[in-house]
């Protein structure tokens, strides 16, 4: 068990709709990434936020959008659903202490969008 | 951005074998990273090769890296059906904060 929580585990939803993913770090974490992973394009890096600020953009499309809370629990928002976007959505954490220290994953969001 | 490329795509031994799998990447780094992923789960870290470093072991896991030819290589010893996984590089591309993964080798050990 890394320690990192993400729910919903499977979300079933039609074009054009949006939804929230959550994603609890590991305790003592500071750091969050999203990643999506698809069979075609791979695990692709969305964003990273550290202590509840933005700290590295990825591929993130401007449809998704994402944040951290003051309790450091972050939710990725996706809207205008498209077929293109059903995948796997993870969320990892990291101590993060100016380097880059380990990632630890949730078992992640399986997105199909019909 | 895909920064790590994996090679093979795909690789299939016996129990018993070693298994090596290896990395290329683009940019300068500050570390590298294997994990591993297990079908429809969540990554797990192996092990991290900083830069200044060669070579790194933990358990039946020997990873090497030549920064000269950007590449990385990791080699499971004595593979068991249980190392039947997706096995992935990612490197922190020009020294950045996020990790960019490869598309991976898929691995499989048969008994």
């Amino acid at each position: 068990d890394s320690g990192v929580t993400q729910t919903p585990k499977h979300l079933i939803t039609a074009t054009g709709q949006r939804v929230t993913l959550r994603c609890s770090p590991r305790s003592g974490d500071l750091s969050v990434y999203w990643y999506q992973q698809s069979l075609d394009q791979g695990l692709q890096f969305l964003i990273q936020y550290y202590n509840g600020e933005e700290r590295a953009k990825g591929n993130i499309l401007e449809r998704f959008s994402a944040q951290q809370f003051p309790d450091l629990h972050s939710e990725l928002n996706l809207s205008s659903l498209e077929l293109g976007d059903s995948a796997l959505y993870f969320c990892a954490s990291s101590e993060w202490t100016g380097e880059n220290s380990p990632l630890h994953f949730g078992n992640g969001t399986r997105l199909t969008v019909t | 951005s895909q920064q790590g490329e994996e090679d093979p795509q795909a690789l299939s031994i016996q129990e018993g074998e070693n298994a090596t799998m290896n990395c290329s990447y683009k940019t300068s780094i500050n570390n590298l990273q294997w994990y591993r992923q297990n079908s429809g789960r969540g990554l797990v870290h192996l092990i991290l090769i900083r830069s200044n470093e060669r070579e790194k072991h933990s358990g039946r896991l020997r990873v090497t890296l030549d920064t000269s030819k950007k590449s990385s290589s990791l080699l499971i010893t004595a593979s068991r059906a249980a190392d039947t996984a997706s096995y992935f590089c990612a490197t922190d591309e020009d020294c950045q904060t996020a990790l960019i993964f490869g598309k991976g080798t898929t691995l499989s050990v048969s008994s």
